[in-house]
C-alpha cells in the first residue's frame, strides 16, 4: 500500500521560495507520474504540475515560469519549488500519484501561508 | 476559474440519491477520461471514480460515474451522513493540462 508523506516550510514571506518534498513509501516509484496540486482557502483544486520518474515534466501554463518539480529516484522523493511567492499562493499543497488519468493516493497536505 | 463547471451545492435526506454534474467541452471531457474525488475538510482528497465509471477497490457501489458528450455525472445513492464532503471532477484539457471542476458541496439534510 503506497503512502505519500510530505513536508516543507509552512510560513513564507512575499518573494520567498516555497520548497516541499514528498516521500513515496511502500510502493513502486518507477513507472508513474507524480504530481503537485494545491487548494487555496475557500477555492477548488488546482493542478501545479507533474513529473515522471525519468524526469520529464509538464506544468500548469499559469505557473510554469515559477515552478520546478524534480525527482530523487535514490530516495523515492518528489520535490516542488515555487519561486516569487505571493499571498495568492497561500494554499494547502498536496502531492499525489498520477496513474494514467487519475490521482491516487494523495499526500496528507501541507498548509502554506504567505504573509509579511 | 475552472473550465469544468459543477453546481456549488446539492443536498438530500439520508437514504436518498444525489447527482453531481460536471460540464466541460470538447477539449477536455469530450475527449478524455473523467475521475471524481471526495474531499473532507482537513483530509487528503480520495479517489472515488476513474476512467468515467470505474470504482477503485474499497469504494462502495453507492458511488457511480457516467459520461455523455462533454458532461459527466457522479451519483451517490443511499446517502449517509459520512458522505458530507466536497466533490470534484477532474480530467485533461488539451490547452490547460490537468483540470478540476469547481467543486460541489454535498449536504445530508
Amino acid at each position: 500500500q503506497v503512502q505519500l508523506q510530505q513536508w516543507g516550510a509552512g510560513l513564507l514571506k512575499p518573494s520567498e521560495t516555497l520548497s516541499l518534498t514528498c516521500a513515496v513509501n511502500g510502493g513502486s516509484f518507477s513507472g508513474y507520474y507524480w504530481s503537485w496540486i494545491r487548494q487555496p482557502p475557500g477555492k477548488g483544486l488546482e493542478w501545479i504540475g507533474e513529473i515522471h520518474h525519468d524526469g520529464s515534466t509538464t506544468y500548469n501554463p499559469s505557473l510554469k515560469s515559477r515552478v520546478t518539480i524534480s525527482v530523487d529516484t535514490s530516495k523515492n522523493q518528489v520535490s516542488l519549488i515555487l519561486n516569487s511567492m505571493t499571498a495568492a499562493d497561500t494554499a494547502v499543497y498536496y502531492c499525489a500519484r498520477l496513474s494514467k488519468n487519475w490521482f491516487d493516493p494523495w499526500g496528507q497536505g501541507t498548509r502554506v501561508t504567505v504573509s509579511s | 476559474q475552472s473550465v469544468l463547471t459543477q453546481p456549488p451545492s446539492v443536498s438530500a435526506a439520508p437514504g436518498q440519491k444525489v447527482s453531481i454534474s460536471c460540464s466541460g467541452s470538447s477539449s477536455n471531457i469530450g475527449s478524455n477520461y473523467v475521475s471524481w474525488y471526495q474531499h473532507l475538510p482537513g483530509t487528503a482528497p480520495k479517489l472515488l471514480i476513474y476512467d468515467n465509471n470505474k470504482r477503485p477497490s474499497g469504494i462502495p457501489g453507492r458511488f457511480s460515474g457516467s459520461k455523455s458528450g462533454t458532461s459527466a455525472t457522479l451519483g451517490i445513492t443511499g446517502l449517509q451522513t459520512g458522505d458530507e464532503a466536497d466533490y470534484y471532477c477532474g480530467t485533461w484539457d488539451s490547452s490547460l493540462g490537468r483540470v478540476f471542476g469547481t467543486g460541489t458541496k454535498v449536504t445530508v439534510l
